[in-house]
């Protein structure tokens, strides 16, 4: 699988976009970019993912540069409850389901 | 509709003893995965179950085991345990193994070795 970096922690004021980085420089072709995200003392919860295109869904949206080496997931209107660390994971085409996580973002949402 | 369910939800052993976890797939997933995620770490692979077998593992001792029963619930068994096997157990499911499905993951277990 290939590693990814993010920073090890964030600050977002509520009500303001989040926005996490995240770089893959060395992904391949045919492997898709994950965000799942954890809040404390719960398992992670799948937030989105892509391969090429941009995605949006309920809860953020993706974006993937066109050399698809660097990716960001934006909370548009950040909560208290989105206080997380948040893991961006690329999946190989033989995972099959195997997630490979880092050390993730910690994102803390302040009043 | 019920999601991943785990049990127990805590558990406390002494080294050298036997464990051994339960996880229950979200309806109509036939996929479990665990990971191990010791504290202040992101979650570590360990294996993935699918029709009954052992599909991948991760870099786990043998002293890691697991099974997947007919109606696709899982377990997971941790032989001889060490004090640095304390930590989160999760447990996670998706349709079918592919490369694109998300993964559902359970609260977790937590075990701590004395």
């Amino acid at each position: 699988d290939a590693k990814t970096t993010q920073p090890p922690s964030m600050d977002c004021a509520e009500g303001r976009a989040a926005n996490l980085p995240c770089n893959h420089s060395t992904i391949s072709g045919n492997e898709y970019v994950y965000w799942y995200r954890q809040i404390h003392s719960q398992g992670p919860q799948y937030i989105i993912h892509g391969l090429k295109n941009n995605e949006t869904n309920e809860m953020a949206s993706l974006i993937i540069t066109e050399d698809r080496k660097s990716s960001t997931l934006i909370l548009p209107h950040a909560t208290l409850r989105d206080t997380a660390v948040y893991y961006c994971i690329v999946r190989a085409p033989t995972s099959y389901g195997k997630l490979t996580f880092g050390q993730g973002t910690i994102l803390t949402v302040h009043p | 509709d019920a999601g991943v369910t785990q049990s127990p939800t805590h558990l406390i052993k002494t080294r050298g003893q036997q464990v051994t976890l339960r996880c229950s797939p979200k309806s109509g997933h036939d996929t479990v995965s665990w990971y191990q995620q010791a504290l202040g770490q992101g979650p570590q692979f360990i294996f993935q179950y699918y029709e009954e077998e052992e599909r991948q593992r991760g870099n786990f001792p043998d002293r890691f085991s697991g099974h997947q029963f007919p109606n696709y619930s899982s377990e997971l068994n941790v032989n001889a345990l060490l004090l640095g096997d304390s930590a989160l157990y999760l447990c996670a499911s998706s349709p079918r193994p592919s490369r694109e499905n998300e993964q559902f993951f359970g609260p977790g277990t937590r075990l701590t070795v004395l």
